[in-house]
């Protein structure tokens, strides 16, 4: 079954410290794999995307994220967080033949303490 | 550059009654998808146009959904009698290459 696992439902980080959020996929074909974020009643924003090549794909807003095949893993990582990065994560998988149609984690909400 | 347009942005409607959400995609976007997002959860897929084409509907798009894509232009949801279990977040999303760009969404609730 196609499914994409968010371990981390919260988590809390100091302004300024590392980030490391978790995303594990379980699909049949090549995966493309994306991680979203969205902020409280609004929509979701594209961070970065992976499709094939370079395993260590860098996004916007400082943001990074590493595909792993062996691990069936493609966490999102940020070096020194700020503030305003506080919103929900989402990761997500989809496939070359339909890469719209795409299966998300439950979403990982990450709060910043000043 | 405009992104993903979606209105209204939201809705309270009384059970029983219709309600219709429009989106307009990124200009030149030939792939327009529905999603729909309840509280706590991530987005979930209901259908996919291809210009005006609809290829694909989920076993989420029940009888009482349905939606165009005229001219392979804007798209536009309509749920009909809607349900208390409708209440959620209504997500448009369009795509020419391999990346999907969201709308605001809409939110509907139905009291």
């Amino acid at each position: 079954a196609q499914s994409v696992t968010q371990p981390d439902i919260h988590i809390t980080v100091s302004e300024g410290a590392s980030l490391e959020l978790r995303c594990n996929y379980s699909y049949g074909a090549t995966p493309y794999l994306f991680w979203y974020v969205q902020s409280p009643g609004q929509g979701l924003q594209l961070l970065l995307k992976y499709f094939s090549g370079d395993t260590l794909v860098q996004g916007i807003k400082g943001f990074e994220a590493e595909f792993k095949r062996s691990q069936s893993s493609f966490n999102l990582r940020k070096p020194s967080v700020h503030w305003s990065d506080a919103a929900e994560y989402f990761c997500a998988v989809g496939g070359s033949s339909n890469t719209g149609k795409l299966i998300f984690g439950q979403g990982t909400t990450l709060q910043v303490k000043p | 550059d405009t992104g993903v347009s979606q209105n209204p942005r939201h809705k309270i409607t009384k059970r029983g009654q219709n309600v219709t959400f429009r989106c307009d995609p990124i200009s030149e976007h030939n792939r327009l998808y529905w999603y729909r997002q309840t509280l706590g959860q991530g987005p979930e897929f209901l259908t996919y146009f291809q210009n005006e084409a609809q290829l694909e509907k989920s076993r989420l798009l029940s009888d009482r959904f349905s939606a165009e894509r005229p001219k392979g232009s804007f798209s536009t949801l309509e749920i009909q009698r809607t349900e208390q279990g409708d209440s959620a977040m209504y997500l448009c999303a369009s795509s020419f290459d391999p990346s999907i760009y969201f709308g605001e969404g809409s939110w509907l609730t139905v009291v």
